[in-house]
């Protein structure tokens, strides 16, 4: 079946450092979403790309979508402590379930 | 606008005791999903609804059934609870279609099974 990997599991920084973790899909993707859990908190939606080769931005977080619709990237620039929390990629196949990656913990040490 | 709401938020059961946990959304969606979620092991998909009446499985169906009578709830049913049941379980909706299909979570339910 469908299959969403993301790497690292984990990743410790240093406030200021850059961080950035990855989804790979074992299918094409419709499309991917990104979402952000903070400690003790539910899934929050951050953004969705759409197109081959998409790249978005928000303020220090930027998105990008593989030619392929296979994989996609999340980059934080320059951590701050609010930025601690596990990120979350999810794919749609084609068809109607959302699934998640496993999922990128990440702590900021200030 | 209350948007996703799971009841119940906390609830203990003893191995073999059933449960239904509540899923309700205002914001007529289509799809809803129910997750359950184990340290490091991300969200995983139990079953998931596409419209009102239907209802497919996910990545781990078993030990649990889902209806969803009306389109504005999915309930999730655990006939005979055990304790790898043990998780915090959240009920998500989402539109259909292939763009603006982000989907809302609830507060998440903490179960245990002793």
């Amino acid at each position: 079946g469908q299959q969403v990997m993301q790497i690292p599991q984990y990743q410790h920084v240093q406030e200021g450092e850059d961080f950035t973790t990855y989804c790979n899909s074992s299918t094409t993707l419709s499309n991917i979403q990104w979402y952000k859990q903070r400690p003790g908190g539910h899934p929050v939606f951050l953004i969705q790309l759409v197109k081959s080769g998409e790249v978005k931005k928000q303020k220090r977080l930027t998105f990008q979508f593989g030619e392929a619709k296979k994989n996609s990237s999340l980059h934080i620039t320059a951590t701050q402590t609010t930025d601690v929390g596990t990120y979350f990629c999810a794919g749609p196949p084609r068809g109607n379930k959302l699934v998640f990656g496993a999922g990128t913990i990440l702590r900021v040490k200030s | 606008n209350a948007g996703v709401t799971q009841t119940p938020k906390f609830r203990v059961l003893k191995t073999g005791q059933s449960m239904t946990l509540l899923c309700a959304q205002d914001m007529n969606h289509e799809y809803m999903y129910w997750y359950r979620q184990d340290p490091g092991m991300g969200l995983r998909l139990i079953h998931y609804s596409v419209g009102e009446g239907t209802t497919a499985k996910g990545e781990v169906p078993d030990g649990y059934n889902v209806s969803r009578l009306k389109k504005q709830n999915f309930l999730l049913g655990l006939e005979s609870a055990a304790p790898s049941q043990t998780s915090v379980y959240f009920c998500a909706s989402s539109h259909l279609g292939t763009k603006n299909t982000e989907a809302f979570f609830g507060q998440g339910t903490r179960l245990t099974v002793v």
